[in-house]
């Protein structure tokens, strides 16, 4: 199945920890993202990376990195976890050809601070 | 930064019955998107639509840009339609991102 894919799907975990969570798309898009999802459902963006280069950070806490090992993957990895971190995190990717930026979302992941 | 309203923001059908979802933006935009996220979380691409009228079964999507909105259309409902719809915009001088609506909460009851 053409997708965007994430794992995993849930992450239970204590405060102070650090976890990652992956991404991969076999769409073939030379762009990708993450955003999150809070507990109203209001969706924003954190990070875009073209080419496995960062042109989006918005402002998010430095405990966020995201890592571009290439085009078809984007991973997030997240120290030093607080509980205001739970929220679904979504991986999407796009191919920015000109006049046409459609993208494609994965399952996400819910992440849960204990 | 652009501003995306939806509305209603809860809508409550009976099987059967169509729906009007309605999306404004505040500035021009070069790409608009409709999603439905359905009850186990998923994003479904419904439309990709920034400008225009598109059909897909029992849905279609309007967009007129000029006015900066968009309409979501839902016919004869059925309740696997249940779940909120999403409007996002991208502007391309704002950079590859998609600003996204708050959502409408549709539940289709049988």
């Amino acid at each position: 199945d053409t997708a965007v894919s994430q794992t995993p799907k849930y992450l239970v975990t204590q405060m102070g920890n650090d976890k990652s969570i992956k991404c991969e798309q076999n769409l073939g898009h030379d762009t990708m993202y993450w955003y999150k999802q809070d507990s109203k459902k209001f969706l924003k963006i954190m990070f875009s990376y073209n080419n496995k280069e960062l042109i989006i950070n918005e402002t998010v806490p430095n405990r966020f990195s995201p890592k571009s090992p290439d085009k078809a993957h984007l991973n997030l990895h997240i120290n030093s976890l607080e509980l205001g971190d739970s929220a679904v995190y979504f991986c999407a990717s796009s191919s920015r050809r000109v006049g046409y930026n459609e993208q494609f979302f994965g399952p996400g992941t819910r992440l849960t601070v204990l | 930064g652009i501003q995306v309203e939806q509305s209603p923001p809860d809508l409550i059908l009976q099987e059967g019955a169509n729906s009007t979802l309605r999306c404004n933006f505040s500035d021009s935009v070069n790409n608009l998107q409709w999603f439905h996220q359905n009850p186990w979380g998923q994003l479904i691409n419904l439309f990709y639509i920034p400008s225009g009228t598109k059909q897909n079964g029992r849905l279609s999507a309007t967009t007129v840009a000029t006015e900066r909105y968009s309409l979501l259309y839902i016919s004869s409902s059925q309740t696997t339609d249940s779940g909120v719809y999403f409007c996002a915009v991208e502007r391309w001088a704002s950079g590859s991102r998609l600003t996204f609506g708050e959502g409408t909460q549709l539940t289709v009851n049988p």
